[in-house]
């Protein structure tokens, strides 16, 4: 089975300044057709998880573009570059190649200093 | 826009059994794969189900294989998840959520499914 393990577990912030978060995959995610499925979701306190970045680097609509993911293979970032106070809550990372089982990471939770 | 709306959360003794339903608007739902996802309390997302869309591929995690039964029904617009022999570790808030191209897109509010006694 593939584990999705994210880093750091807690990741204080001062507003206005760029928060990075790790995401590395125990197998490859990338699909035997080209494609990687890693994915990013944000939830806020008290609310159902909401879909950031889809296929490593592709925004979902109405998500600010401070919001950015990148990487290959294995490992992965998402990266804020400005942290405003709505972005407080657990960030989880998911890969969707090892189908049709969905891993998620175990979470980083972003809060302001 | 997108919605889905999940009940028939309660709370149930260890053993018991419990059906969860999501109604979906706002989309052709009969168009999409679907998936069930949970959240133990303070705890991180653990997917759990997966159907097709004519219900012709469905998959479950091995930690409810053999207990969990999902179904659909396409006229209805409505997901279902039969939860039996259920235990203490099955307590979670339990979300439905759309699939499409191997990633989760929306999200349900969840419902909560307490077992304990």
């Amino acid at each position: 089975d593939v584990v999705m393990t994210q880093s750091p577990l807690s990741l204080p912030v001062t507003l206005g300044q760029p928060a990075s978060i790790s995401c590395t995959s125990s197998q490859s995610l990338v699909h035997s057709n080209g494609n990687t499925y890693l994915t990013w979701f944000q939830q806020r306190p008290g609310q159902s998880p909401r879909r950031l970045i889809y296929r490593v680097s592709n925004r979902d609509s109405g998500v600010p573009d401070r919001f950015s993911g990148s990487g290959s293979g294995t490992d992965f970032t998402l990266k804020i570059s400005r942290v405003e106070a709505e972005d407080v809550g657990v960030y989880y990372c998911m890969q969707g190649t090892h189908w049709p089982q969905f891993t998620f990471g175990g979470g980083t939770k972003v809060e302001i200093k | 826009q997108v919605q889905l709306v999940a009940s028939g959360g309660d709370l149930v003794k260890p053993g018991g059994s419990l059906r969860l339903t999501c109604v979906a608007s706002g989309f052709t739902f009969s168009g999409y794969y679907m998936s069930w996802i949970r959240q133990a309390p303070g705890k991180g997302l653990e997917w759990i189900s997966y159907i097709s869309d004519t219900s012709t591929n469905i998959y479950y995690a091995d930690s409810v294989k053999g207990r969990f039964t999902v179904s659909r029904d396409n006229g209805k617009n409505s997901l279902y998840l039969q939860m039996n022999s259920l235990r203490a570790e099955d307590t979670a808030v339990y979300y439905c959520a759309t699939v499409s191209y191997s990633s989760i897109d929306y999200w349900g509010q969840g419902t909560l499914v307490t077992v304990s006694s």
